[in-house]
């Protein structure tokens, strides 16, 4: 069965930092494309950023770039979002996805909470 | 990359067909045919439903299309269920990007 299964998030003050994972298990990790995207309470999803296959692609969102740095250990079947500079607006549901093709994520893990808040 | 424009409701009876647009740019939605769709429940994940406009995945019922024209993709429930109530989302490849709509409530009356 394949499984993506995120973990990391908590509540930290703005300005924080805080590193997401998710791992992942059921297929060949290394095959594919990877995603985080978010979803603030109540709203919509919002695309995060990407990273290729093998980590030499990675890119952001308007909204997070410079802050945040996407990575995976292929040998580890992890992916990883390292967020830096946090603001309350980057409270949200924090969800890993596999894309499975061209922009069709497929399937998404269940999503880590990351409360941003003093 | 600004947010695809859906609107914010939807609803039909049961057995009825319900339409959800979506609509993009020449950048995303109208230079590419990967446009997506995606279920979500209430306190649940997002789950696929169409990709690459009208492509369904297995175990989607047919049920459900996705069509597309210039910068607009559509999204048809037909024959709606109850089951079919949630929050339905697009989104589109944006060159190096992915964007996401704002999303649709459905609701069957």
């Amino acid at each position: 069965e394949v499984q993506l299964v995120e973990s990391g998030g908590v509540v930290v003050q703005p300005g924080g930092s805080l590193r997401l994972s998710c791992a992942a298990s059921g297929f060949t990790f290394d095959d594919y494309t990877m995603h985080w995207v978010r979803q603030a309470p109540g709203k919509g999803l919002e695309w995060v950023s990407l990273i290729s296959w093998d980590g030499g692609s990675t890119y952001y969102a308007d909204s997070v770039k410079g802050r945040f740095t996407i990575s995976r250990d292929n040998s580890k079947n992890s992916l990883y979002l390292q967020m830096n500079s946090l603001r309350t607006e980057d409270t949200a549901l924090y969800y890993c996805a596999k894309e499975k093709g061209p922009n069709w994520f497929d399937p998404w893990g269940q999503g880590t909470l990351v409360t941003v808040s003093s | 990359q600004s947010a695809l424009t859906q609107p914010p409701s939807a609803s039909g009876s049961p057995g009825q067909s319900v339409t959800i647009s979506c609509t993009g740019t020449s950048s995303d939605v109208g230079g590419y045919n990967y446009v997506s769709w995606y279920q979500q429940h209430p306190g649940k994940a997002p789950k696929l439903m169409i990709y690459e406009v009208s492509k369904r995945p297995s175990g989607v019922p047919d049920r459900f299309s996705g069509s597309k024209s210039g910068n607009t993709a559509s999204l048809t429930v037909s024959g709606l269920r109850a089951e079919d109530e949630a929050d339905y989302y697009c989104s589109s490849y944006a060159g190096s990007q992915r964007v996401f709509g704002g999303g649709t409530k459905l609701t069957v009356l």
